[in-house]
């Protein structure tokens, strides 16, 4: 059964530093996403990208972060200068079509930093 | 604005036993709505959604969840759990934008601990 992965599983980093959360969502899908869970938090919407563009961002997505889809198979999530706030476990998801697709996620990349 | 609401953190429950995880919506418009676990150091893996139709919905492992348009709840309950079942669930409900794509807005999950 296809999967959405990300990598890498586990990252830590010094504070300022940039970061580059991978994943690679299923094949056929158009739509892709970017949550995050901050621990003992709620799992938060970041971004949701289509036909090689932000469709919607969140408050949180501000301009230390971006997003690319670099090639025909890879989403990149890039944390231009970390902060300790941050720390979190990232997940990338990505869905077929728009609104009633479910959206499948991949297992997240736990963010350190320090 | 959209808002889920899980009332149980935790719900230890013993095994073969039935169990039911609470989940409360606030939307002001029609609503997808979604429920997802997570096993340890895993993804999150969708259990089963309600788009439209039969309000029972049935979904894998056994479990299945009920829409409740009048409460705006969305249930998830098994008739009996096993020691496989421990694990974290999350409720969800979809916020469609003006250009057909959602976000999904989670509920803060539920831990299960099924006990032998």
């Amino acid at each position: 059964e296809p999967e959405v992965t990300q990598t890498p599983s586990h990252q830590v980093t010094q504070m300022g530093q940039e970061v580059i959360l991978r994943c690679v969502p299923i094949s056929n899908h158009l739509y892709f996403y970017w949550y995050r869970q901050i621990l003992g938090q709620k799992v938060e919407f970041l971004v949701s990208f289509y036909n090689n563009e932000i469709s919607e961002k969140s408050e949180i997505f501000d301009d230390q972060f971006s997003v690319e889809r670099p090639d025909g198979s890879n989403f990149t999530l890039k944390i231009r200068s970390t902060k300790l706030e941050d720390s979190a476990m990232y997940f990338c998801a990505s869905s077929e079509g728009g609104s009633q697709e479910t959206q499948y996620f991949g297992p997240g990349t736990r963010l350190l930093v320090l | 604005a959209q808002s889920v609401t899980q009332l149980d953190s935790q719900v230890p429950v013993f095994e073969e036993a039935p169990v039911e995880l609470r989940c409360n919506y606030s939307s002001s418009v029609s609503v997808y709505l979604f429920w997802y676990v997570q096993y340890p150091n895993q993804g999150l893996q969708l259990l089963l959604k309600y788009l439209s139709g039969s309000t029972l919905v049935k979904g894998i492992n056994g479990f299945e969840a009920e829409f409740n348009k009048s409460q705006t709840s969305f249930h998830l309950r098994k008739p009996s759990v096993h020691i496989s079942d421990t694990a974290e669930y999350f409720c969800a409900v979809s916020v469609k934008f003006s250009g057909g794509y959602n976000k999904l807005i989670f509920g803060a999950g539920t831990r299960l601990a099924v006990h032998p």
